[in-house]
């Protein structure tokens, strides 16, 4: 099992431009999520999805789209990217009802993603 | 205030030391409480779970939750240089949605 994959891993973007993080899994997680990570600031969720075809907003949604089509999928889609945009961007899954015997959330290794 | 409040450290203690992490919270409401371990430039991974109050032991690690005083706690022993990274804790107020709210992390190096 490969479990959480993001691809690209590493981008550099100028002001303006726009790009799409794609995430995976493999584990027929029913939850899925993009947070982003900056120092001091910790995890914070961008946003979130119950299942296929169904997007919420988490804390820090403004900037950043989202698309399920399909259960093993979640895209995180930048329209404009921004400077405040820096950061490393996670992507994890979880099954719908904690299940102490498989763990919480599986995390992706990151993506970077530097905007000049 | 945020909801969940960590010490970002960081933290650099010999090798064979016992290594002590922690986190308050805000929110009376939490019952699973988690600590993830996040290696440079990877994603967090699991390492402890519990569910309110107690202790867990799993090897070298044990966690610790006290909810009257809203403080959990992760005491690794015998610490190795493998387990130079950065610990996060989380937590939930149940078993079911999406809401996992995460400290800033804990930096960590055991030197040899």
């Amino acid at each position: 099992n490969a479990g959480v994959t993001q691809t690209p891993k590493f981008r550099v973007l100028k002001t303006g431009q726009s790009m799409t993080l794609l995430c995976a899994q493999d584990m027929n997680h029913e939850y899925m999520y993009w947070y982003r990570q900056d120092p001091g600031m910790g995890l914070r969720l961008i946003h979130y999805s119950v299942g296929e075809g169904t997007t919420a907003k988490g804390e820090v949604p403004d900037g950043y789209n989202v698309s399920r089509l399909k259960k093993q999928n979640f895209l995180l889609g930048l329209e404009s990217a921004a400077p405040s945009q820096t950061s490393v961007y996670f992507c994890a899954s979880s099954y719908r009802l904690y299940n102490p015997n498989t763990g919480e959330l599986f995390f992706g290794e990151g993506s970077r993603l530097t905007v000049l | 205030q945020k909801e969940v409040e960590q010490d970002p450290g960081p933290l650099s203690v010999p090798e064979g030391a016992i290594v002590s992490l922690n986190c308050t919270y805000s929110n009376s409401a939490f019952q699973y409480f988690m600590w993830y371990r996040q290696y440079s430039r990877k994603g967090p991974e699991l390492l402890m779970y519990t569910y309110s109050s107690g202790n867990k032991e799993d090897g070298r690690f044990t966690a610790q939750v006290d909810k009257s005083s809203k403080y959990i706690s992760l005491f690794i022993r015998d610490s190795q240089p493998s387990d130079s990274a950065t610990y996060l804790c989380a937590m939930r107020m149940d078993n079911t949605g999406n809401q996992f709210y995460f400290g800033t992390g804990t930096s960590l190096t055991v030197i040899p």
